[in-house]
């Protein structure tokens, strides 16, 4: 049984462009979130997708937005990339009608942005 | 606004003594705790965790304990081992809002050290 899986594992980009991450949940899952950790700080909450739509949305400017497809995999794009962006970004899937708090989380990907 | 704080970066403990690790909220409406362990290169992975309607939690080596009245929680490891050395975040949700739909506030991590 697969669990969440993201691609890729590092990336590097320029102040300016765009990225676009990606996530697959876990078997059985139904929702997605993203969160944003910095170094040596924790995860913050970036937004929540559930049905194909944003349900929940933290401290994120509209630079981060994101999308849910069909089969619950995910996307994290994000627009006019700052330095602050670096980060590891991490993607969580749950099964919101059954325990929306038992979130598994993938190994996340690694944004440099220079 | 840092809502949930973790006070100590680090803590070293040596193997089969007891890791105490710590935790504070400010949000009164937080009423679920949950502690995760990350590993480097890894995920968070959960660990335990906690409602409010109750003030402890066991879990074989692992208890957390809820203190409301002080907006403190902490996470006892018992005995620890050299294994259980990774990073532990401690994370809460206001699920009674019917709001949060799983949304999690994370501290900012302890750093745990067993050592032989």
């Amino acid at each position: 049984d697969a669990g969440v899986t993201q691609s890729p594992t590092h990336l590097i980009k320029t102040r300016g462009q765009q990225v676009t991450l990606r996530c697959s949940p876990k078997s059985g899952h139904d929702t997605v979130s993203w969160y944003q950790q910095a170094l040596g700080q924790g995860p913050q909450f970036i937004f929540q997708y559930y049905e194909e739509e944003e349900r929940q949305r933290g401290n994120f400017p509209d630079r981060f937005s994101g999308h849910q497809f069909p089969n619950y995999s995910s996307e994290l794009n994000v627009n006019a990339l700052l330095l602050g962006d670096s980060a590891l970004y991490l993607c969580a899937s749950s099964s919101l009608g059954i325990a929306p708090l038992a979130l598994h989380f993938g190994n996340g990907t690694r944004l440099t942005v220079t | 606004d840092q809502q949930v704080k973790q006070n100590s970066p680090s803590l070293s403990v040596q193997e089969g003594r007891i890791s105490i690790l710590n935790c504070d909220y400010t949000n009164s409406m937080f009423d679920y705790f949950l502690w995760y362990k990350k590993y480097p290169a890894e995920g968070p992975t959960f660990l335990i965790s906690i409602s409010s309607i109750k003030d402890k939690n066991e879990d074989g080596r692992f208890t957390v304990f809820l203190n409301k009245s002080a907006k403190h929680l902490s996470l006892h490891i018992v005995p620890s081992q050299p294994g259980d050395s990774a990073v532990y975040f401690c994370a809460a949700s206001a699920e009674a809002s019917g709001t949060s739909y799983g949304k999690l506030t994370f501290g900012q991590g302890t750093i745990l050290t067993v050592h032989p």
